[in-house]
C-alpha cells in the first residue's frame, strides 16, 4: 500500500531565504507523486508532480522538487520565500484503486510560515 | 481551460436541516468527480468518488450522500445535518487517462449550528 509521511508539521522562515519541506513516501511501484498547496479557506491548487520522467520537477511559483529513488524522498525546495508563500503544503501519492480511478493518499501537511 | 465550481461558498445550517452542495466542471468530458471533506486541523478525508452519471461510490460510511445527475455535475446531500458534519467541503476531477493529479474546487465552508 502506498503512504506518504511529512517530516515536519511546522516549517517557519524569514522571507528571501530558503524553503525546504520534506516528504518521505512508500510505495509498492514506481508513483506518481504531487505537491499541492491550500491557502486559508481556499482549495487545493496543484503545484508540481513527478511522473517517472525527469527527477527534479520544476513547478509554478518558483517551487522545485526532487525524486529520490534510493531515499524514497520527494522534497519541496524554494531558493527565496517570499510572504506570499505562507500556506499549507501537502504531499501526495497516486494510488492505482480498484474502483477505475487513481486514489490520492494525502500527506498530513506541513504549514509554512514566512516572517519579515 | 478547465475550470471547477463549487457552491455555496459558505453555508451555516442548523442540526436537523437538510443539505445540498453543488459542484460543475467546464472544459472537460468525463471526468471522474470526487468529494472530501476536511475537518479543522485534519488532513482531507475522500467522501465519495465517481466515474461516471449515476455511478457513486462511498469511501466511508456517513450521514450524507452524493448524486451525479449529469456528467459535470456532482452534488453532496444530506435529510439532517449533525454537528460532526462541520467542515470544509471539497470536489475535484481528475481526467479518466493520466497520472492521477486531481483539481479542486475553491471549497465550501460548512458550519453546523
Amino acid at each position: 500500500a502506498q503512504s506518504v509521511t511529512q517530516l515536519d508539521s511546522h516549517v517557519s522562515v524569514s522571507e528571501g531565504t530558503p524553503v525546504l519541506l520534506r516528504c518521505n513516501y512508500s510505495s509498492s511501484y514506481s508513483p506518481s507523486l504531487f505537491w499541492y498547496v491550500q491557502h486559508p479557506n481556499k482549495g487545493l491548487q496543484l503545484l508540481l508532480k513527478y511522473t517517472s520522467a525527469a527527477t527534479l520537477v520544476k513547478g509554478i511559483n518558483g517551487f522545485e522538487a526532487e525524486f529520490k529513488k534510493s531515499e524514497t524522498s520527494f522534497h519541496l525546495t524554494k531558493p527565496s520565500a517570499h510572504m506570499s508563500d505562507a500556506a499549507e503544503y501537502f504531499c501526495v501519492v497516486s494510488d492505482r484503486s480498484s474502483g477505475g480511478y487513481n486514489k490520492l493518499i494525502f500527506g498530513a501537511g506541513t504549514r509554512l510560515a514566512v516572517h519579515p | 481551460s478547465q475550470t471547477i465550481h463549487q457552491w455555496p461558498a459558505t453555508l451555516v445550517q442548523p442540526v436537523g436541516s437538510p443539505l445540498s452542495l453543488e459542484c460543475t466542471v467546464e472544459g472537460t468530458s468525463n471526468p471522474n468527480l470526487y468529494w472530501y471533506r476536511q475537518a479543522a486541523g485534519r488532513g482531507l478525508q475522500l467522501l465519495f468518488y465517481s466515474v461516471g452519471i449515476g455511478q457513486i461510490s462511498s469511501e466511508v460510511p456517513q450521514n450524507l450522500s452524493a448524486s451525479r445527475p449529469q456528467d459535470r455535475q456532482f452534488i453532496l446531500s444530506s435529510k439532517k445535518l449533525l454537528l460532526s458534519d462541520s467542515g470544509f467541503y471539497l470536489c475535484a476531477w481528475s481526467a479518466l487517462a493520466g497520472v492521477g493529479e486531481q483539481f479542486f474546487g475553491p471549497g465550501t465552508r460548512l458550519t453546523v449550528l
